[in-house]
């Protein structure tokens, strides 16, 4: 059974600041993303990682991808308010015809002034 | 990109009642739809997989019984919660792809149901 760990659950960060959420997943995949999430709303698809040593930026976000640890990453750099969001990684199950996501539990990020 | 569409887009409910949700991809053929739950503060968790014109295949521990899902054609998914009770309360999200979208590992989300049941 694929399981997905995200850390930390919680973070609240000073503007300006940088910082990392980590994704780790316990089997082979061959498909990782990355989301986001405002309150009451629906996910917004921020990145696809599709292998080994993948790296993804758009504006103040870059995501990468290390299939050989099992890990994804979500940096921030100099976070601003409207960052503010819940950021989920998911990981699509190898095999199989119908490529399910298994998601992490989230991370809930709170950017202050 | 891709558009999905959900509706209702909230429903509020009797405990008992049943509750159908429609989700519908409105610019491509969907043959697999996916319908998830998200409980407040909670992650996503995948309740069921349909393919257009199949049965649906439920994850464990989601009653088929009382999570009916039709996918009767390429653009078109419900999800009828039958006998509703306070517990079913959440957000219900569906996502749609194609044989051929999936190969790039793309699903595209609705923008979700609001249900609550009083």
């Amino acid at each position: 059974e694929l399981k997905v760990e995200q850390n930390p659950l919680f973070l609240s960060m000073q503007e300006g600041k940088n910082y990392t959420i980590y994704c780790n997943y316990s089997t082979t995949s061959d498909r990782l993303y990355w989301y986001r999430q405002d309150p009451g709303k629906s996910l917004e698809s921020l990145f696809v990682l599709l292998s080994n040593g993948a790296v993804k930026q758009e504006g103040r976000l870059m995501a990468s991808l290390d299939t050989k640890a099992r890990l994804s990453t979500l940096h921030i750099t100099a976070a601003v308010h409207d960052l503010s969001a819940t950021y989920f990684c998911a990981v699509r199950s190898s095999g199989g015809s119908n490529y399910k996501l298994t998601f992490g539990k989230g991370t809930l990020l709170t950017v202050n002034p | 990109g891709a558009v999905v569409s959900q509706h209702p887009s909230w429903v509020i409910c009797k405990s008992g009642t049943s509750v159908k949700i429609e989700c519908r991809s409105l610019d491509f053929q969907a043959t697999t739809m996916f319908w998830y739950r998200q409980f407040p503060k909670q992650s996503l968790m995948l309740m069921a997989t349909s393919n257009e014109g199949s049965k649906a295949t439920y994850e464990q521990g989601v009653e088929k019984d009382k999570f009916l899902i039709n996918h009767a054609s390429l653009t078109l998914s419900t999800l009828t919660v039958t006998s509703a009770h306070p517990e079913d309360s959440s957000f219900y999200i569906c996502s749609s792809g194609t044989s051929g979208r999936a190969v790039y590992n793309e699903q595209f989300f609705g923008p979700g149901t609001r249900l609550t049941v009083l």
